[in-house]
């Protein structure tokens, strides 16, 4: 059974640093990885997807990379901003599912001005 | 930009009583989910809807869970008997293919 996990549990930074996100699964065989952000009480934006065949995909200061065989991936943040103080969430697209998405519990990352 | 969007967005409800919680997914997309978060816990899949159907359902769907494509466009979680346990974030998602997956901004129910 696919478990997704993600450490720290919460993150504070401050402002201007780089920082990295992990995220580990169990199970190698994914179809893709997806990155996404939740504000409190919010809906889930998305802010990257890697499919299973890719090393890392950008967006603006955004790098995800994925290292499938060991079962981690990581979001990289450049030049934190507080705008940036969100949950981040992993969710994975497991090999035997076409259909659902499994998430992990979420960074809580907090930004110091 | 197209957007899932969802109503209401916020339910309050008695124990027992029928909920029908409203989404309309992005128009050219095909797959159609709905998933939930209670608070302080994981986002949790329910189910999946591709060509009329259910394609896959969780443990937690069960009898009590329908979800229906009426017109084309809407896209409906029901719960016929709801219970305190209920009480969660309902996310709404669409997405073309396996690909990615758009988040509506969720109905938050609350059972009473």
């Amino acid at each position: 059974k696919q478990e997704v996990t993600q450490i720290p549990a919460a993150l504070s930074v401050p402002e201007g640093e780089n920082l990295v996100l992990n995220c580990s699964f169990t199970d190698s065989a994914i179809y893709n990885l997806q990155w996404f952000r939740q504000d409190p009480g919010k809906g889930l934006t998305s802010l990257l997807l890697i499919q299973s065949s890719q090393r890392e995909q950008t967006s603006g200061r955004l790098n995800a990379s994925l290292d499938k065989s060991s079962g981690r991936s990581t979001l990289y943040i450049a030049a934190s901003q507080p705008g940036d103080s969100a949950t981040y969430l992993c969710a994975v697209r497991p090999g035997s599912s076409a259909s659902k998405i499994i998430f992990g519990s979420g960074t809580r990352l907090s930004i110091r001005p | 930009e197209p957007e899932v969007t969802q109503t209401p967005s916020h339910q309050v409800t008695q124990m027992g009583q029928e909920v029908i919680l409203r989404c309309v997914p992005i128009s050219n997309h095909l797959y159609f989910y709905w998933y939930r978060q209670i608070l302080g816990q994981k986002v949790e899949f329910l189910v999946s809807f591709y060509n009329n159907e259910i394609s896959e359902k969780s443990e937690i769907f069960d009898d009590q869970f329908s979800v229906e494509r009426p017109d084309g466009s809407n896209f409906t979680l029901k719960i016929r008997s709801t219970k305190l346990e209920d009480s969660a974030m309902y996310f709404c998602a669409s997405t073309v293919s396996y690909n990615e997956q758009f988040f509506g901004p969720g109905t938050r129910l609350t059972v009473l």
